[in-house]
């Protein structure tokens, strides 16, 4: 299947610092990456579409000021998480879909990073 | 408003079977998604339904039903491996992903 990875797997930060979280499509081009964040023994929340070469769409409630999405390349999209505060700690996993396997639909995630904020 | 149900949680046997159900509201429907996420791990695909009846794929089948807004994940034959969360998710009109809050299986010996 396709392969999507992300980067940092981990990372612990101070509060007020900002964060960087890559993810890759590493055998496919993505035109559309997903961010989600999920809270322990919750569901994914989607946190906003990441649109290659044009701005991201934010769900209700995300801060798209504080959550910025950048999506330069087919293959790249980055989400940064400014001035952090320990309420942001949480799983975020991005996924995309790869024109490869048709009509399913089926989303590659990335292996998830799992920010700490102290 | 749209949602998804599913068990909490589920205890099952190695080598049993164990049925996890799925009842979805969304408005329009275009296919439903299991996936399984092991702890601390992103989810990784496991079937796609969007015609009723049973798909079938080695140890796991999944069953949609969407007169009734339905659907289950069966698992055969079960490993210790498949210990992990099972999240249904079903795609609506326009085609914006539901989840469910996902049901945690444990495998006892």
């Amino acid at each position: 299947g396709a392969v999507v990875s992300q980067h940092p797997s981990r990372v612990i930060c101070k509060s007020g610092t900002s964060v960087k979280i890559e993810c890759r499509s590493l055998d496919f081009q993505a035109t559309t990456m997903f961010w989600y964040r999920q809270f322990p023994k919750q569901s994914l929340m989607l946190m906003a579409t990441s649109n290659e070469g044009s701005k991201a769409t934010y769900e209700q409630g995300v801060e798209k000021d504080k959550f910025l999405i950048n999506h330069a390349s087919l293959t790249l999209s980055t989400l940064t998480v400014t001035s952090a505060h320990p309420e942001d700690s949480s799983f975020y996993i991005c996924s995309a879909r790869s024109p490869l396997t048709g009509e399913t639909g089926e989303l590659f995630f990335g292996e998830g990073s799992r920010l700490t904020v102290l | 408003g749209q949602n998804i149900d599913q068990p909490t949680e589920m205890t099952a046997t190695e080598g049993a079977i164990v049925q996890i159900n799925c009842t979805y509201q969304t408005s329009g429907f275009n296919g439903l998604f299991w996936y399984q996420q092991h702890a601390g791990e992103a989810p990784t695909f496991l079937s796609y339904n969007v015609l009723d009846g049973l798909e079938e794929k080695g140890r796991f089948s999944s069953f949609l039903s969407r007169s009734k807004g339905y659907s289950y994940l069966l698992l055969k034959e079960l490993q210790m491996k498949d210990s992990a969360s099972y999240l249904c998710a079903a795609w609506d009109s326009n085609y914006q992903l539901i989840w469910g809050a996902g049901t945690k299986l444990i495998i006892k010996p």
